[in-house]
């Protein structure tokens, strides 16, 4: 079957433009996770969410990012004003659930963002 | 909070020599514990993983033993491949499941 897909792959913008990066988690997949991966780093954790709502979006690093999930299936990762230091690949992942490490995490190809 | 430390790379290895890549952590309560990998050009994939203290986990001829006591969880292969190149990541998840939480990953290159 399908696995998570990411859209877009590659993603060039401008400084100070707004960027909007969209995940497709397996179906039936409650739990759907953002992560970033700067070069040479593993994923960084961003934010979390079990069905619609965010279980957990202590990694958001500000105000600037944000992530809906208005249905429970597809999500929409926003970043506000980038800055190059946002320049990095923008992990997705689903599992199951969420409430238990059993569950497996499907991790997507990623968008790699960058930010000039 | 919960943090993960593999081994730095790179590791460059002949063909049908034994790895070992260390992976320590730091966690409250009883996480469980993975290895990802990374292919060339592909996303990532979990390779193992172990849920309690003492569990190996094995696929592809890898293994990894939940070491509570060292806080360790060390990838091993007795006889590497050219196809084992790859960068590989250990995690932790919480007790609590959510996030997982990665170390920076270590390149191996395995050469015919």
């Amino acid at each position: 079957g399908a696995g998570v897909s990411q859209t877009p792959s590659n993603k060039v913008t401008e400084k100070g433009k707004y960027v909007e990066l969209r995940c497709d988690p397996i179906s039936g997949h409650t739990a759907l996770y953002w992560y970033r991966q700067s070069l040479g780093q593993g994923p960084e954790f961003l934010i979390y969410f079990q069905g619609t709502g965010a279980a957990d979006d202590s990694g958001l690093p500000n105000d600037r990012f944000f992530a809906v999930r208005p249905e429970g299936s597809v999500s929409t990762l926003k970043i506000q004003r980038t800055e190059r230091g946002d320049s990095a690949v923008y992990l997705c992942a689903s599992s199951l659930n969420g409430g238990s490490s059993y569950n497996e995490q499907f991790f997507g190809p990623g968008t790699r963002l960058t930010v000039l | 909070g919960n943090s993960v430390t593999q081994m730095e790379g790179p590791v460059t290895l002949s063909e049908e020599a034994f790895l070992t890549i260390n992976c320590t952590y730091t966690a409250t309560g009883y996480p469980s514990l993975f290895w990802y990998v990374q292919y060339p050009g592909e996303g990532l994939q979990l390779l193992l993983k172990a849920t309690k203290a003492d569990d190996k986990g094995s696929n592809k001829g890898f293994e990894a033993t939940y070491r509570k006591e060292t806080t360790s969880f060390h990838l091993e292969k007795g006889s590497v491949q050219v196809s084992d190149s790859a960068v590989y990541f250990c995690a932790l998840r919480g007790t609590n499941a959510g996030k997982s939480t990665f170390g920076d990953g270590t390149t191996l290159t395995v050469k015919p």
